[in-house]
């Protein structure tokens, strides 16, 4: 089993849609989480970034933690095609030596018009 | 805005051929990564660095991958012999240190196929 789980989609949207992307982990000693949009080709972007559990806003993202279930979730409202990407999780453990990312395997999203 | 440069962009080698790839960090950042990202899957770190020293190379195979960073600033990665499995993405990312939860920021990647 994967430390990180991701569905990897595809994952497709009308334009102005709500989504939704999620991952479940099973290392409950992660304490930051963070989501990266990966455009083709391109390297990641980051985009939220929490510690720990709560909500996150950031224009039209929300970033959701849930220690509790080991859940994190993306909302992207009123999706634009400019969305249409490859959204990775990633978290790191709060270790002393270094901040290693744990990566899911990525949702591919298409926001269509 | 500082970015992560990266070359080259994409590389098309035989196997068994040497291959090198460049990193060059935002400025300022004492840390450098490099992930192996293969399609569909999420970047895997190969190699960390602090400044020049090593900090993680567990998932480095050591038998035919070696990164350097002589002076603690543009690193360089190398396979040698390249395999038909080293197909892959390598991103490099840099943060400012190793403080927890640091931020770290990737460059473009460069592709690599092996023929």
């Amino acid at each position: 089993q994967k430390e990180v789980e991701q569905d990897p989609g595809p994952l497709s949207v009308p334009e102005g849609a709500i989504v939704s992307l999620n991952c479940t982990y099973s290392n409950s000693a992660f304490q930051y989480f963070m989501w990266y949009r990966q455009y083709s080709r391109k390297g990641p972007e980051l985009l939220m970034y929490t510690y720990s559990s709560g909500n996150k806003e950031d224009g039209r993202f929300t970033a959701q933690v849930d220690k509790s279930s080991k859940y994190i979730s993306l909302f992207i409202r009123d999706s634009q095609p400019s969305d249409s990407a490859t959204y990775l999780c990633a978290m790191s453990l709060p270790t002393g030596g270094g901040n290693k990312l744990t990566f899911g395997t990525g949702t591919q999203l298409k926001v269509e018009l | 805005e500082a970015e992560v440069a990266q070359s080259p962009r994409y590389k098309i080698t035989e196997k068994s051929q040497a291959v090198a790839f460049w990193c060059d960090p935002i400025s300022g950042h004492a840390t450098l990564y490099w992930y192996r990202q293969i399609l569909g899957q999420g970047p895997e770190l190969l190699v960390q660095f602090q400044d020049e020293s090593v900090v993680d190379d567990s998932q480095l195979p050591k038998d035919r991958f070696s990164a350097e960073r002589l002076k603690g600033v543009d690193s360089t990665l190398k396979i040698q012999p390249a395999e038909l499995g080293d197909s892959a993405m390598y991103l490099c990312a840099s943060s400012l240190g190793l403080a927890e939860g640091e931020t770290q920021y990737f460059g473009p990647g460069t592709r690599l196929l092996v023929l």
